[in-house]
């Protein structure tokens, strides 16, 4: 079963605009971590947001936020004030327990290709 | 803090050669885990290793081997090379008090 869900297309953004990158995911388990990594054509997979299961807030991580909804296990990127840096694949991905030490396998979704438009 | 650091970057081999990468994890991490990335799989896990032993393995054939020294740097092996293991192979660095996961810069493996 798959167990993180990225199905938009390619999304566009407008620079300076806000935009949201969805992600759903599946687990049994109360306690898990998620992440949001950044790839540029590169090939780097650049660390962006985490948000852990019993995090009493959403994550913030300058431009970007992560919008958590535990209920409906989504955890949708938001990034705000869109530049043309961003242009990217972004993956989110999930780490189920332990959530520290041995154990650091991350599954990850397909990823969804953001372009920002000057 | 220095970053996650991989080496080589590129990589050409031949068929039936074989292969090996390296990762050096950031300062103080003990856990580092590999990932090969395709176009049509997708990020897959291959293996991960904590304090030089492996505690977690990927479907993968026996041809994709790692190991980790005292210092948590880690190397994977690749006998005998396909076409189909022509990917970028990443290494991903986890630890702290969060087991945040940092990845290195890659290598990219084109086998001819």
């Amino acid at each position: 079963a798959q167990k993180i869900t990225q199905t938009q297309p390619g999304m566009f953004v407008q620079e300076k605009e806000a935009v949201t990158l969805d992600c759903t995911y599946d687990t049994s388990d109360p306690s898990y971590g998620l992440f949001w990594y950044k790839q540029p054509s590169s090939g780097e997979m650049i660390f962006l947001i985490y948000q852990g299961s019993y995090d009493q807030q959403n994550a913030t991580e300058g431009r970007y936020s992560l919008n958590f909804q535990k209920a409906r296990k989504s955890a949708n990127l938001v990034i705000s004030a869109s530049q043309l840096g961003d242009s990217a694949m972004y993956f989110c991905a999930m780490r189920e327990p332990p959530l520290t030490g041995a154990n650091s396998k991350l599954t990850f979704g397909k990823g969804i290709t953001l372009s920002v438009r000057p | 803090k220095a970053g996650v650091t991989q080496t080589p970057r590129y990589l050409i081999k031949t068929r039936g050669q074989q292969v090996t990468l390296s990762c050096s994890p950031i300062s103080g991490h003990r856990s580092v885990s590999w990932y090969q990335q395709t176009p049509g799989q997708g990020l897959q896990f291959l293996f991960e290793y904590f304090s030089e032993t492996q505690r977690n393995k990927g479907n993968f054939p026996g041809r994709f081997s790692g190991r980790q020294f005292s210092n948590s740097r880690s190397e994977m092996n690749v006998s005998t090379l396909e076409l189909g293991d022509s990917a970028l192979y990443l290494c991903a660095s986890s630890g702290g008090d969060r087991g945040w996961a940092f990845f290195g810069q890659g290598t990219r493996l084109t086998v001819v």
